[in-house]
């Protein structure tokens, strides 16, 4: 149980295009989702928190106009990254827990690369 | 703030032998989980272990235990019989109470040799 699902698993796009990753809970509601970066041999970092209809909480330093959240229902979030330069290439993961008690669990993740 | 730290960039070990990875916190609230995740070389975040702060006994699942220490504010993570599929990154991470975000340890690269 408790699985998360990401999608697209890898995706290549152009300098300037936007990029869309969606996350799913598969078999829980999950009112928070958190979207985690993680850089080549580097640990992960918290970007943001997705919460279900209302506005996702953003670490320091991340842009929200750039790294756009939206968590329409109980089961999917999406991080949409606009404008996208080189410089955003990462690994994309995004997780969340069936309660509060529980472990996050973690999508497969996206591997984002701009050319 | 809460901070994970893990010393040990990579380990090497024999296959079959037990391993520990280090992993100390810092925290003043007196309620937190600490946690230990997998990351094969795939990408997926493989959920192993968890111990929280009250818990009395040192928490175990099959070969993996948690060595907690809280007076070291210590939670180090051992391998019994070590085997070629626990090469990995692990991650250890701890979440306080409140608080649903997890924070990070720069992570430990294990390599298992034949």
């Amino acid at each position: 149980g408790a699985v998360v699902s990401q999608h697209p698993s890898r995706v290549i796009c152009k300098s300037g295009t936007s990029v869309k990753i969606e996350c799913r809970s598969l078999d829980f509601q999950a009112t928070t989702m958190f979207w985690y970066r993680q850089f080549p041999k580097q640990s992960l970092m918290l970007m943001a928190t997705s919460n279900e209809g209302s506005k996702a909480t953003y670490e320091q330093g991340v842009e929200k106009d750039k790294f756009l959240i939206n968590h329409a229902s109980l089961t999917l979030s999406t991080l949409t990254v606009t404008s996208a330069h080189p410089e955003d290439s990462s690994f994309y993961i995004c997780s969340a827990r069936p309660r509060p008690s529980s472990p996050l669990h973690f999508g497969n993740g996206t591997r984002l690369t701009v050319t | 703030a809460q901070k994970i730290t893990q010393t040990q960039p990579g380990m090497f070990v024999q296959e079959k032998e037990a391993v520990t990875l280090d992993c100390t916190y810092d925290t003043s609230d007196p309620s937190y989980g600490l946690f230990w995740y997998k990351q094969p070389s795939s990408g997926e975040m493989i959920f192993l272990i968890y111990q929280g702060s009250y818990d009395q006994q040192n928490a175990t699942e099959g070969r993996y235990s948690l060595n907690f220490q809280k007076a070291r504010k210590s939670a180090n993570l051992v391998i019994s019989a070590s085997q070629l599929g626990d090469s990995a990154m692990y991650f250890c991470a701890m979440r306080v109470q409140g608080a649903q975000k997890l924070v990070f340890g720069q992570g430990t690269r294990l390599t298992i040799n034949p």
